[in-house]
């Protein structure tokens, strides 16, 4: 159960667009279309930003996308706002009732 | 309205125990499969167990099978995590979340320290 691999940052200035990666294995993402992400601000619990890949919770703006090839997944952030400055985290389930988080991404609007 | 309260966190000692727990309200708790999410100070998140919603299916991370179990109870919608033979690393806030991670509570502090 290794950590999926995320870049440590990512920087944008607002109006933006920006692509966090998310690299796994044949035995997570790539096996499976359950990859998630989370926003995270200091001191709050992270919050539900994609799931299954592409779809997003009601409430989550539609600046937020995900995709998936192979063993890699991506969210693309639109239209950057200062108000997206945090750390985003994937998560993948690994089979056997296994998950796994992503190692975790600073967004830093410039 | 969704509520995942999570409590039981504290100062313990290498080697010792400690049981978490966690109260859902604002779903039907037997409906859904439950996890247990760590994070350490200044670190990333870490998952650490997971329950199904008839307790039929668990699974551990690495760095804690062997020594924490979880469990449930869904007269009391209730989620526990028995922590056993604690060790620095264990030191997080561990966070409760509902199956999809949709919901998170805001986590109980567990610190491992002699």
């Amino acid at each position: 159960q290794s950590a999926l691999t995320q870049p440590a940052s990512v920087s944008g200035s607002p109006g933006q667009s920006i692509t966090i990666s998310c690299t796994g294995t044949s035995s997570d993402v790539g096996s499976y279309n359950l990859v998630s992400w989370y926003q995270q601000h200091p001191g709050k619990a992270p919050k539900l930003m994609i799931y299954e890949v592409s779809k997003r919770p009601s409430g989550v703006s539609n600046r937020f996308s995900g995709s998936k090839s192979g063993n890699t997944a991506s969210l693309t952030i639109s239209g950057l706002q200062a108000e997206d400055e945090a750390d985003y985290y994937c998560c993948s389930y690994a089979g056997s009732s296994l998950y796994v988080f992503g190692t975790g991404t600073k967004v830093t609007v410039l | 309205e969704v509520q995942l309260v999570e409590s039981g966190g504290g100062l313990v000692q290498p080697g010792r125990s400690l049981r978490l727990s966690c109260a859902a309200s604002g779903f039907t708790f037997d409906d859904y499969a439950m996890h247990w999410v760590r994070q350490a100070p200044g670190k990333g998140l870490e998952w650490v167990s997971g329950i199904s919603w008839n307790s039929g299916s668990i699974g551990y991370a690495d760095s804690v099978k062997g020594r924490f179990t979880i469990s449930r109870d869904n007269a009391k919608n209730s989620l526990y995590l028995q922590m056993n033979s604690l060790r620095a690393e264990d030191t997080a806030l561990y966070y409760c979340a509902k199956e999809n991670f949709d919901y998170w509570g805001q986590g109980t502090l567990v610190t491992v320290s002699s």
